[in-house]
């Protein structure tokens, strides 16, 4: 079964520590997006990717990195942690073109101490 | 760029009631409007859609209604359980999915 899987599931950092966070999908679709979800916001786009190779800056991308090596792995970067990335991550897979679903990774709870 | 607004953050009923959540977006090119359910302490799964060339569309309890003038979508879930408690995203989609900020709704027995 087609499915978007997120490694870790939880994770606790300390602050100035590099974290990355994993995704692989195995839906062959193209495009990849990393959100966060925390308490009155909604979710909110950190990166997003059209392909291997590809990344692009979402609504809120400052403090992250992005990187797309396959079709089927996207990963997110926190190079130096602080407490406000304290946060459930979630990333998902889509087939682009604006018009089809999206599909969910079972989420990062992500701690920052 | 797209915002999507839901406009009740919270929302109660009666079990075998009905319950709507209703949903605005700004942008007129937007035609693919999605709505998904998280459940408590899940992710998001996706529950029903409906495009810009139609107005309702119905899946078992679940109806979309698609206002495109008005720029106003609705979900309409009838003959309400305790399962149906969550929250529930509606999004809005040109080139990518805009989300709004989610529904709590509640089911009471």
């Amino acid at each position: 079964e087609a499915a978007v899987t997120q490694s870790p599931r939880n994770k606790v950092a300390v602050t100035g520590g590099k974290v990355t966070l994993s995704c692989n999908q195995t839906n062959n679709h193209n495009n990849m997006y990393w959100y966060r979800q925390d308490t009155g916001h909604g979710l909110r786009l950190i990166h997003y990717s059209y392909g291997a190779g590809s990344t692009e800056k979402g609504d809120i991308p400052d403090g992250y990195k992005a990187s797309r090596p396959s079709q089927e792995n996207f990963s997110l970067i926190l190079e130096l942690a602080t407490p406000s990335q304290t946060s459930v991550y979630f990333c998902a897979s889509g087939d682009g073109g604006g018009d089809s679903d999206y599909t969910f990774g079972s989420g990062t709870r992500l701690l920052v101490i | 760029g797209e915002k999507v607004e839901q406009h009740e953050s919270t929302l109660s009923v009666r079990e075998g009631d009905s319950a709507v959540i209703n949903c605005t977006y700004t942008d007129t090119a937007s035609s693919y409007f999605p709505w998904y359910k998280q459940e408590a302490g899940k992710s998001l799964h996706f529950v029903i859609d409906i495009r810009s060339n139609v107005d309702r569309k119905q899946s078992q309890r679940l109806i979309v209604l698609l206002d495109k003038k008005a720029k106003r979508f609705s979900l309409h879930i009838t003959a309400t359980q305790p399962e149906d408690s969550a929250i529930y995203f509606c999004a809005a989609s040109r080139n990518r999915i805009f989300f709004g900020d989610g529904t709590q709704l509640v089911v009471k027995p």
